[in-house]
This record gives C-alpha cells, sequence and structure tokens, in this order.
C-alpha cells in the first residue's frame, strides 16, 4: 500500500535555528496534508498542498510540495518554543479522503 | 464551533476485557475517522464512515474490533477482548464532504487505553 516516508525522525534545535522536516512517497501523490500534534494534544491541521512545485507560507512556516508530487517539505524560519511537537505528512489515498500518515518528526526546540 | 467529543479520556483495563470509545463529530460533518496511535508513530486509520456506511475498514482489526455509526452522526468503536498490544491512544475525527479544496480532518483529543 501508499507509505510516505518522514525524515528526521527527531530534530534539536536551539531557539532561532531554522528546522526542515521532508516527506517522501515512492508514488505520485495527489495532494498532501500536514498536521502539528502538540505533547500530549491531538493532530491539528496545518495546510494542504496540491499542484506540483506549491509553495505556500504561514508567517514563519514555508511548505513546499515537489514538482513530481512525491516529496513535500516543511521548513520553520526561526523556530520559537512554540513550534515544539511532531509534525506529520499525510498523504491522501483513494476516493474517500483516506489518509495514510508518515511516522513524524518531533521537534525540540532548546530555549 | 463545538469540535470533535471524545469520551473517555483514559481507560485503563485488564487484557481479555472489552471497552468502549464513543465520538461526536463536528456538527454536519458526513465523514467520521478512527485511528489508532501507537506510541511514537503516526495515526493509523482504523475505519471511516461516510453519513452511516462503511467506506473503508481495511486495517480494522475485525476479529476483535468493531465500530458502528448508527444515525450517521456519534459513533462507538469496541475493543473485545483487548490485547497488550491494543494501548495506544484512539483519535476519532471528522471532515465535512465535498468542500472544494478543503478535506482537513478534524481531530477529537483522543482516549489514551492502557491494557495491563
Amino acid at each position: 500500500g501508499q507509505q510516505v516516508m518522514q525524515i528526521p525522525q527527531y530534530q534539536h534545535v536551539q531557539e532561532g535555528e531554522d528546522f526542515t522536516t521532508y516527506c517522501n512517497s515512492s508514488t505520485t501523490l495527489s495532494n498532501i496534508q500536514w498536521y502539528k500534534q502538540r505533547p500530549g494534544g491531538h493532530p491539528v491541521f496545518l495546510i494542504q498542498l496540491v499542484k506540483s512545485g506549491e509553495v505556500k507560507k504561514q508567517k514563519r512556516l514555508t511548505f513546499q510540495f515537489g514538482e513530481a508530487k512525491k516529496n513535500s517539505s516543511l521548513h520553520i524560519t526561526a523556530t520559537q518554543t512554540t513550534d515544539v511537537g511532531t509534525y506529520f505528512c499525510a498523504a491522501i489515498s483513494g476516493g474517500y479522503n483516506k489518509l495514510i500518515f508518515g511516522a513524524g518528526t518531533r521537534l525540540a526546540v532548546h530555549p | 464551533e463545538a469540535g470533535v467529543a471524545q469520551s473517555p479520556r483514559y481507560k485503563i483495563i485488564e487484557k481479555r476485557q472489552s471497552v468502549a470509545f464513543w465520538c461526536n463529530p463536528i456538527s454536519g460533518h458526513a465523514t467520521l475517522y478512527w485511528y489508532q496511535q501507537i506510541l511514537g508513530q503516526g495515526p493509523k486509520l482504523l475505519i471511516q464512515f461516510q453519513n452511516n456506511g462503511v467506506v473503508d475498514d481495511s486495517q480494522l482489526p475485525k476479529d476483535r474490533f468493531s465500530a458502528e455509526r448508527l444515525k450517521g452522526v456519534d459513533s462507538t468503536l469496541k475493543i473485545q477482548p483487548a490485547k497488550l498490544e491494543d494501548s495506544a491512544v484512539y483519535l476519532c475525527a471528522s471532515s465535512p464532504i465535498n468542500r472544494q479544496g478543503a478535506y482537513e480532518q478534524y481531530f477529537g483529543p483522543g482516549t489514551r487505553l492502557t491494557v495491563t
């Protein structure tokens, strides 16, 4: 079945440093979603990317969808302690909005 | 707008016992999902309903797990009998249907199940 791989699994940064997580698939994706899960919390939707080469920004967060629609990335500029959590990419599979989640990248930010 | 409600928030049971979880989705959301999230992993879809019909239950261990959404609104997920490996957070999510370009899923707070 469809799988999405995320790297790295875990990243430590100092506050103010940048952070990037990558999501890769062996098959072409119709679209991809990103979610954030705070420690002890539930996943919260961040964004959906649909078009090849699409770039979207939300304040310090930049999301990209690869030209071949097989990979995606999330970049956070100048991390803050509020960015702590696990970031998941999720690919849509099939015709009923089924999501296949990656394993996530856990971000720790040290003040 | 009220979010997705789940209960209980925590449950501890012994193996071979049964347990049930309840979910009330956001009003008007036709699609409801149950996920299992094991510590350190991403959520794994167990079952997906559209209104009161099942559209995907390919990863539901049907010998022990069952779910229903009788009136197309709230839903229950049951495990009987539970095994140690069922220890996880069970997340319920809902989404609207056929809203152009907006298929985001809204998650509830989850039920943390510990099987001893």
